[in-house]
């Protein structure tokens, strides 16, 4: 167990919907990374947020949104949704080893399924 | 443009012997290097990391060998179980901005077989 943990487990929606995943990091971490994992694809990133601000953004359509709130969860809007957003999407948390480097934790994930 | 590539999407290897796992990248501002084990209906799990500086790191039956001329790195298991079959996912970050996003590669499926 990571510590960080993701709802809900499975999502099954239509197109055209609108979700929202929520994560809760690991206790004390500050930054909250979400990924997609598409079929047969490695993961990609999407968005970070560092103690509530935005810190950097990957290949994050603009259907998608993301914010973190004052107690350091997250959540990942998905809007106008599409059959090719059907994938995994991963919310990671990190936190700095004694070595100065930043370990990303993963939580379990969400499986969006879009029919 | 794929930067971190993990060109054998399988390996098979019988227990006891060695697995290696290959990864290579093509950006050069890529400092630290990560491996990630993941199962089945879970999030992937951290397993060893390696900076830029270093070209080797050891933790138990796992060592990540890093050749920066040639930009490679290579995960050797040994010896290996059958708990080690997952998905392997070779990740690579340019630690600038304080980002520390992580760029994947599309996994290696590792069988050990007993």
């Amino acid at each position: 167990d990571s510590g960080v943990t993701q709802t809900p487990k499975h999502l099954i929606t239509a197109t055209g919907q609108r979700v929202t995943l929520r994560c809760s990091p690991r206790s004390g971490d500050l930054s909250v990374y979400w990924y997609q994992q598409s079929l047969d694809q490695g993961l990609q990133f999407l968005i970070q947020y560092y103690n509530g601000e935005e810190r950097a953004k990957g290949n994050i359509l603009e259907r998608f949104s993301a914010q973190q709130f004052p107690d350091l969860h997250s959540e990942l809007n998905l809007s106008s949704l599409e059959l090719g957003d059907s994938a995994l999407y991963f919310c990671a948390s990190s936190a700095r080893t004694s070595g100065g480097i930043f370990e990303q934790f993963f939580g379990p994930g969400t499986r969006l399924t879009v029919l | 443009d794929q930067q971190v590539k993990q060109n054998s999407p399988s390996l098979s290897v019988q227990e006891g012997r060695i697995s290696i796992l290959n990864c290579d990248y093509t950006n050069s501002m890529f400092d630290y290097f990560l491996w990630y084990k993941k199962y089945p209906a879970e999030g992937p799990t951290f397993l060893i990391s390696i900076s830029s500086i270093k070209d080797k790191n050891e933790d138990g039956r796992f060592t990540v060998f890093l050749n920066k001329s040639a930009k490679h790195l290579s995960l050797h298991i040994v010896p290996s179980q059958p708990g080690d079959s997952a998905v392997y996912f070779c990740a690579a970050s340019a630690n600038g901005a304080g980002s520390y996003q992580l760029t994947f590669g599309k996994g290696t499926k590792l069988s050990v077989i007993p």
